[in-house]
């Protein structure tokens, strides 16, 4: 069984730096063709991508956000690690974790979705 | 860059179907796979459709994927609503050929 779990601070201060981990079970992120994505969604609005992280240890980051993330794993843990640098109250929003892997015809898609975290950036 | 443009509401009865629509701005439709997600209130996205008109393992067959080249759009299909439907739906595609995600503007889908 697959499931994944978002946990960091629920509150943190603008010009702070924001660090979440997911943790994560029913799979390894060193088997071929698994990877760890970032998601978040501000209060009433869409999803936004965020960051991702292969099997492989490729990197990949929403470019407007590129230069304030990082993401990293510690696979011996089942974890994945997001920081945002730099917080804004734009930066308010409920962030998940999911599971991409490779479909059928070689398409990259979420299969197992976190519960989320609400982050509240404010002084 | 591109964008996914979806209606931001539709309403329709139980029992009925219904299609929600995503029309991607530039670039093909067709050039990378469409998935749709469902987040009822309150909750986490789930994966309904994946790969276009692939459905993910315990999604009800009355949920279905499609696109339209001519239009370049992707569509859901809800058939047989139930008021269990009622979520907002989202529409999610890549950069093309990047792992990029870009994401729709989400439905919400009201059943009455």
């Amino acid at each position: 069984q697959v499931t994944l779990r978002e946990s960091g601070p629920a509150l943190v201060k603008p010009t702070q730096t924001l660090t979440l981990t997911c943790t994560f079970s029913g799979f390894s992120l060193s088997t071929s063709g698994m990877c760890v994505t970032w998601i978040r969604q501000p209060p009433g609005k869409a999803l936004e991508w965020l960051a991702r992280i292969d099997w492989d240890d490729d990197e990949y980051y929403n470019t407007s956000l590129k230069t304030r993330l990082t993401v990293s794993k510690d696979t011996s843990k089942n974890q994945v690690v997001l920081t945002l640098a730099n917080l804004d109250p734009a930066d308010t929003a409920t962030y998940y974790c999911a599971r991409i892997r490779v479909g059928y015809r070689s398409g990259w898609y979420v299969d197992y979705w976190g519960q989320g975290t609400l982050v509240t950036v404010s002084s | 860059n591109f964008m996914l443009t979806q209606p931001h509401s539709v309403s329709e009865s139980p029992g009925k179907t219904v299609t929600i629509s995503c029309t991607r701005s530039s670039g093909s439709i067709a050039t990378d796979y469409v998935q749709w997600y469902q987040q009822r209130p309150g909750s986490a996205p789930i994966t309904v459709i994946y790969e276009d008109d692939q459905r993910l393992s315990g999604v009800p067959d009355r949920f279905s994927g499609s696109i339209d080249s001519s239009s370049n759009s992707a569509s859901l299909t809800i058939s047989g609503l139930k008021t269990e439907d009622e979520a907002d739906y989202y529409c999610q595609s890549y950069e093309s050929g990047t792992p990029w995600m870009v994401f729709g503007g989400g439905t919400k889908l009201t059943v009455l």
